[in-house]
């Protein structure tokens, strides 16, 4: 089955740069879909289709993917972007809806 | 658009899980979206279980397909889990929510209902 390989956790200092990577099999190949989680909150889509954000979602977080990786960044980071982030796909293959294990982003 | 879980708090293992899923805002007979429950162990991460399709046709987890089954109360716009021969590893935080449809694939989820924990002891 199709795997999502993320980095358990990623810390930065407010005003840096966050990227959040996501590793897959040809990962270029799919669409990726990434989610913000704030303690005892339901997750929220940030970025869909590699590189879309939604609505009310800020210009500071986008996404790209190419290759193996799919990355999701946050520039000038806030203490308010400390969740945990998760990437998603289809697998077309196994036909089952696929998520990466998730990164933790702590802002020092 | 608002989902919202419903149902037991607390169950037995070996027993049933049922949970009902109330969508307001949009009608789960709607061709452009999946209809999915997803869940998520305490501390862990997200796992897909399955959608639902407004023709009548389900997608299900592998690892869950022998237990799982997920069907719709179209009049009343709901749609259900139910969850066979529990065990604590199924205790987790079950969420519902919409599936976007694109080229007859599912994309990315939005939105998520609140979620409702399930903990299955005796």
């Amino acid at each position: 089955s199709y795997v999502l390989t993320q980095p358990p956790s990623v810390s930065v200092a407010p005003g840096q740069t966050a990227r959040i990577t996501c590793g897959g099999n040809s990962i270029g190949r799919k669409a990726v879909h990434w989610y913000q989680q704030r303690p005892g909150q339901a997750p929220v889509v940030v970025i869909y289709d590699d590189d879309n954000r939604p609505s009310g979602i800020p210009e500071r977080i986008s996404g790209s993917n190419s290759g193996n990786t799919a990355t999701l960044t946050i520039t000038r980071v806030e203490a308010g972007d400390e969740a945990d982030y998760y990437c998603q796909v289809w697998d077309g293959i196994g036909d089952h809806v696929i998520f990466g294990g998730g990164t933790k982003l702590t802002v020092l | 658009l608002q989902l919202q879980e419903s149902g037991p708090g607390l169950v037995r293992p070996s027993e049933t899980l049922s949970l009902t899923c109330s969508v307001s805002g949009d009608s789960i007979n709607s061709r452009n979206y999946y209809w999915a429950w997803i869940r998520q162990p305490p501390g862990k991460g997200l796992e897909w279980i399955g959608n639902f399709y407004y023709s009548g046709s389900t997608k299900y987890n592998s690892s869950l397909r022998s237990r799982v089954a997920i069907s719709a109360d179209t009049p009343n716009n709901q749609f259900s889990l139910k969850l066979h021969s529990l065990t604590a590893a199924d205790t987790a935080v079950y969420y519902c929510a919409r599936l976007f449809r694109i080229a007859s694939r599912p994309y990315w989820v939005d939105p998520w209902g609140q979620g409702t924990l399930v903990t299955v002891s005796s």
